[in-house]
């Protein structure tokens, strides 16, 4: 079957790093994605790997280990507007393209 | 640029009707991707469209359909609508060169109310 986990709630502090995990099993892999999206909006694109290692864009980087069918997304100085939902999303590869997602791992940042 | 739009942004229907949802891609994008979002959960996809034919199918009844118009935009329908079918409706639109997994881009969603 094809799955992807995330966890469902996490709680940090303004300033701090938090990491947010992905683990994933689908029957092909061509790339995986994070998205955020606040409540009531949109996903908006935050990163995409497809090869193995690290991708940094200024506070946000990702992490991708295709052997381990896992990922990573790690949020350096955390602020208030940190606070929505991170998606994590495997690109199947084969005759069905099509993104399959997580439920999402809902990110509480407290001042 | 504009990004991708979507219309209407709310829609209240009765159980039993049916429904048009509509979708403009990003210009110089020839895919549409069409997703639902309950509450709490990650989006669930539906359709996805290329070059006006359907490239993937989510596993949604047959009551859901949708086409891809010559300019790319697209049309995602319900019919027989039921009260599980309110949810926030997404449509995103990528490049899809079909070398590499293309970024999809949303537009705002359309949230459907069912009652």
């Amino acid at each position: 079957g094809q799955n992807i986990d995330q966890p469902t709630e996490m709680t940090a502090t303004e300033g701090a790093i938090v990491q947010i995990n992905c683990t994933y099993q689908t029957s092909g892999f061509n790339g995986l994605f994070w998205y955020q999206q606040h409540a009531g909006e949109a996903p908006t694109f935050l990163s995409y790997n497809v090869l193995d290692g690290l991708e940094e864009k200024g506070r946000f980087s990702s992490f991708l280990s295709r052997s381990k069918g896992y990922s990573y997304l790690l949020l350096k100085e955390l602020q208030m507007k940190d606070s929505a939902s991170y998606l994590c999303a495997v690109h199947n590869a084969g005759n069905n393209r099509k993104l399959i997602w997580g439920l999402g791992t809902s990110l509480a940042v407290n001042p | 640029d504009a990004g991708v739009t979507q219309s209407p942004t709310h829609l209240i229907k009765t159980r039993g009707q049916h429904v048009t949802l509509r979708c403009s891609p990003i210009s110089g994008h020839k895919s549409v991707s069409w997703y639902q979002q309950v509450l709490g959960q990650g989006p669930q996809f539906i359709f996805q469209y290329y070059e006006k034919e359907e490239r993937g199918r989510g596993n949604f009844p047959d009551r859901f359909s949708a086409r891809q118009f010559p300019n790319y935009s697209s049309e995602l329908n319900v019919n027989a609508l039921l009260l599980g079918d309110s949810a926030l409706y997404l449509c995103a639109s990528s490049r899809e060169t079909g070398l590499i997994a293309d970024t999809q881009y949303f537009g705002p969603g359309t949230r459907l109310t069912v009652l």
